[in-house]
């Protein structure tokens, strides 16, 4: 069993359209937990970052971690064609740089 | 401006040669960090280097090997003894001590002929 599971799509959406992505974990050290945004052939630009469970909001983009079930997640709303990209969420435990990468998930948005 | 720089962007090796990737950063970033990403995986770490002249293997080191001399710089060399040595090499830094989010360079593309 991978440490970080996530669903690598691909997903297709309408434009307009509320978008979840989502990642599951298996190591209950993971504190820290980010989601990044990669474009094609392009470096991971970091999106969000969050540290206790709940809700943090930034714009059109909602991250919402439950520690307890061990489960993260990335709203997007109001979905554009530039949101298009490939969503990897990351985490870390505390005070430890060894940082666990999801496989990352494939998303369109079509206009 | 601030950043993570990293060259070339695409590289191509025959078999059997050492190539090194360039990666450098201007953002006072104690730490630095090599991934390979394939696709349809995560990315798995290479080696990163928390100080000045000291680094650590991370998850997938074989085959590779780096410096780091400067505070700035974590070039990273590909042998020959890395057999699938093919993919999207990305250098990352960060504060030690900060909350761990990394930032990542533009990536460098390997090709072996």
């Amino acid at each position: 069993q991978k440490e970080v599971e996530q669903d690598p799509g691909p997903l297709s959406v309408p434009e307009g359209a509320i978008v979840s992505l989502n990642c599951t974990y298996s190591n209950s050290a993971f504190q820290y937990f980010m989601w990044y945004r990669q474009y094609s052939r392009k470096g991971p630009e970091l999106l969000m970052y969050t540290y206790s469970s709940g809700n943090k909001e930034d714009g059109r983009f909602t991250a919402q971690v439950d520690k307890s079930s061990k489960y993260i997640s990335l709203f997007i709303r109001d979905s554009q064609p530039s949101d298009s990209a490939t969503y990897l969420c990351a985490m870390t435990p505390y005070n430890n740089n060894d940082m666990r990468f999801g496989a990352g998930t494939r998303l369109t948005v079509k206009p | 401006d601030g950043g993570i720089t990293q060259s070339p962007k695409y590289l191509f090796r025959k078999e059997g040669q050492n190539v090194t990737l360039s990666c450098e950063q201007n953002l006072n970033h104690d730490a630095m960090y090599w991934y390979r990403q394939d696709p349809g995986q995560g990315l798995r770490l290479i080696y990163y280097s928390q100080i000045v002249n000291d680094f650590q293997k991370g998850d997938i080191a074989e085959g590779y090997s780096v410096s780091r001399e400067k505070k700035e710089s974590f070039p990273l060399t590909v042998t020959s003894a890395q057999k699938n040595p093919t993919a999207f090499y990305l250098c990352a830094s960060n504060y030690l001590g900060s909350h761990n989010e990394q930032f990542f360079g533009p990536g460098t593309r390997l090709t072996v002929l």
